[in-house]
Order: C-alpha cells, then structure tokens, then sequence
C-alpha cells in the first residue's frame, strides 16, 4: 500500500527558531497533501492542504506566515514552523491520499518549543 | 459547519467482547467514510474505509454505513487488549482529493 514517511519524528527547539518538517511519498505521486495539528487528547486538527506547484491552502486561523508549507514536487512536502514558540509544541502529521488506497498518514512529528 | 460526531468515550469492553463504535456526520452529500486507530503517541492506521450503505468485513472488524440516516458504526468482535485505543472517524464531504473531517475520536478500553 501507500507509504508517507514524514522526518523527523521528534524535535525540540528554542523558542524563536525554525524547524522544518518532511513529508514524503514513497511509491507514488502525491498531487494533494494535507499537513494536521493534534494537541494532548484533542482529535486532529486540519492546518492546510498542499498541492503540488500552488500555493497551499490553510484552515481559518492558521498563520500562513508562521507556517510555511511548500509542496515543491510530487512527492515531497515540507512545513516550515517560523519563529516556534511554545504553545506551537504539538503533533504534527502529514497525510496523501491516492486513488483507490484511501488517505495514509505519515508518523508524525512530535514538536516541542523550550 | 461540517461535524462529525463521536462518543469521546472510555468505552471499557472485556476481552473477547465485541466493541461498538458510532459516529454521526452532518453533511448528507459525504462521499466515503474512514475508521483509524490511534495509539497514544502514534499517527492514525487505517482501519476500515466503506462507500456504500450496508456492511463491510474485514477480520474481527466491520463497519457498517447508513447514509439515510448519517451514521457509520465499526464493530469489533473477540476484542483484544491490544486494540485499546482511540478510534477516529472520518469523512471525506467533498470528495475528490480534499481534506477529511475528524470526529473527536472514541477511546476504547478493552479489559483483560
């Protein structure tokens, strides 16, 4: 089946740094990626949809200009956490879908701002 | 607004069991509809997925979708302690490549 990998699984910054976040296909073209927050006990939170060569979509109340995503080729996207501060400290996951296999999620990466 | 409704749970079922799990959605044109476990830490595994009305098997699971009734269920027989989890649904309204809508998920308990 479908294989997202996402990079890396746990990270943990200083408050004011950036940190990037990996999310790739594996065996497959990954036009449409979509990027979720999910904070202790809380369901998952859709941040933006990415598609491949525009400009990505983000969610009511999502900062375009915090969270940077870029969906470069189609099979790899990356978010890009601006200036983190520690209320940005969650779970962050990546999933594609592809026809027919449904929508399959990346590990996930396990943010934590000090 | 599009929801999709779950039992937050604990739902505490005894081994060998079977779990029911429910959900209710609100906009009546969704398209397909996603069972995920969730273990605490972990990123959502795909369950079960199902298009139609009526029920689909696969192993000890089943779900089961009533589209007239905006309902989607997913059974689990001989439940297993290590199918403790939380157990997300899903929905796909749109269809196509958009997002899926997150139910706050149910957190099953399964007592040894």
């Amino acid at each position: 089946g479908a294989v997202v990998s996402q990079h890396p699984s746990r990270v943990i910054c200083k408050s004011g740094t950036s940190v990037k976040i990996e999310c790739r296909s594996l065996d497959f073209q990954a036009t449409t990626m979509f990027w979720y927050r999910q904070f202790p006990k809380k369901s998952l939170m859709l941040m933006a949809t990415s598609n491949e060569g525009s400009k990505a979509t983000y969610e009511q109340g999502v900062e375009k200009d915090k969270f940077l995503i870029n969906h470069a080729s189609l099979t790899l996207s990356t978010l890009t956490v601006t200036s983190a501060h520690p209320e940005d400290s969650s779970f962050y996951i990546c999933s594609a879908t592809l026809t027919g296999e449904g929508y399959t999620f990346g590990s996930g990466t396990r943010l934590t701002v000090v | 607004q599009k929801e999709v409704e779950q039992n937050s749970g604990p739902l505490s079922v005894p081994e060998g069991a079977i779990a029911s799990l429910n959900c209710t959605y609100s906009d009546r044109g969704s398209q397909s509809f996603f069972w995920y476990r969730q273990y605490s830490g972990k990123s959502p595994e795909l369950i079960m997925s199902i298009y139609s009305n009526g029920d689909k098997e696969d192993g000890r699971f089943t779900a089961q979708l009533n589209k007239a009734s905006q309902y989607v269920s997913l059974l689990i027989r001989d439940s297993q302690p290590s199918d403790s989890a939380t157990y997300l649904c899903a929905v796909n309204i749109q269809g196509g490549n958009t997002p899926l809508v997150f139910g706050k998920g149910t957190r099953l308990s399964v007592i040894a």
